[in-house]
């Protein structure tokens, strides 16, 4: 199966590391991905192949991947507040899949 | 600067036809894949298809196959997505992306449009 299975909802204090967890099939072969999407905006790429920071993401975001699991960590702020999404390749190589979204409240 | 455009959202009827245009700027077009990725209101991201550079390689998602024809034109720097027996549960943004990765590492979007709605409704 291609698909990839995050919780809905993940809520945290300002300065605590928020986990958000990606599960999936897919996840054995192939990178893992995290775009960030706040309220009216375009998702951004915040983590890619597995744990690597674009230019200009803080250091506060981190990756891994571990067999079929995929963990975002966020030594969270009240402006991370959004929604995250996993994404990968699809085991086939050609589809591409991403998870049901997660909701991070930092309060 | 690396700029992404879509253009051609608007209101239509169930069973109706869209033609969506994604124009590309501050990057060499024809040396991506490209792809679009919709958002339903108040749902997740749904990648909807892709195409290579040279459109030899295309693919749909389950969903749309049969009804959606992505396209591109490099000589413009523009994506298309034609769209037709639209059906209510295609009411969404749609966002074009750009590709970057290889077939052995994955394909990822690293390049986002501001998206353009499209509302399937009588």
């Amino acid at each position: 199966s291609d698909e990839l299975t995050q919780p809905p909802s993940v809520s945290v204090s300002p300065g605590q590391t928020a986990r958000i967890t990606c599960s999936g099939d897919a996840l054995a072969k192939k990178y893992a991905y995290w775009y960030q999407q706040k309220s009216g905006q375009a998702p951004v790429l915040v983590i890619y192949e597995d744990f690597k920071r674009p230019s200009g993401i803080p250091e506060r975001f981190s990756g891994s991947r571990s067999g079929t699991m995929a963990t975002l960590s966020i030594s969270a702020q009240v402006e991370d507040e959004g929604d995250y999404y996993c994404y990968s390749t699809g085991s086939s190589g050609n589809h591409r899949v991403f998870g049901g979204g997660t909701k991070l409240t930092v309060l | 600067q690396r700029q992404l455009l879509e253009s051609g959202g608007g209101l239509v009827k169930p069973g109706e036809s869209l033609r969506l245009s994604c124009a590309a700027a501050g990057f060499i077009f024809s040396d991506y894949y490209m792809s679009w990725i919709r958002q339903a209101p108040g749902k997740g991201l749904e990648w909807v298809s892709y195409i290579s550079e040279s459109s030899t390689y295309i693919d749909y998602a389950d969903s749309v196959r049969g009804r959606f024809t992505i396209s591109r034109d490099n000589a413009k720097n523009s994506l298309y997505l034609q769209m037709n027996s639209l059906r209510g549960e295609d009411t969404a943004v749609y966002y074009c992306a750009r590709e970057w990765g290889s077939s052995s590492a994955g394909w990822y979007f690293d390049v986002w449009g501001r998206g353009t709605l499209v509302t399937v409704s009588s």
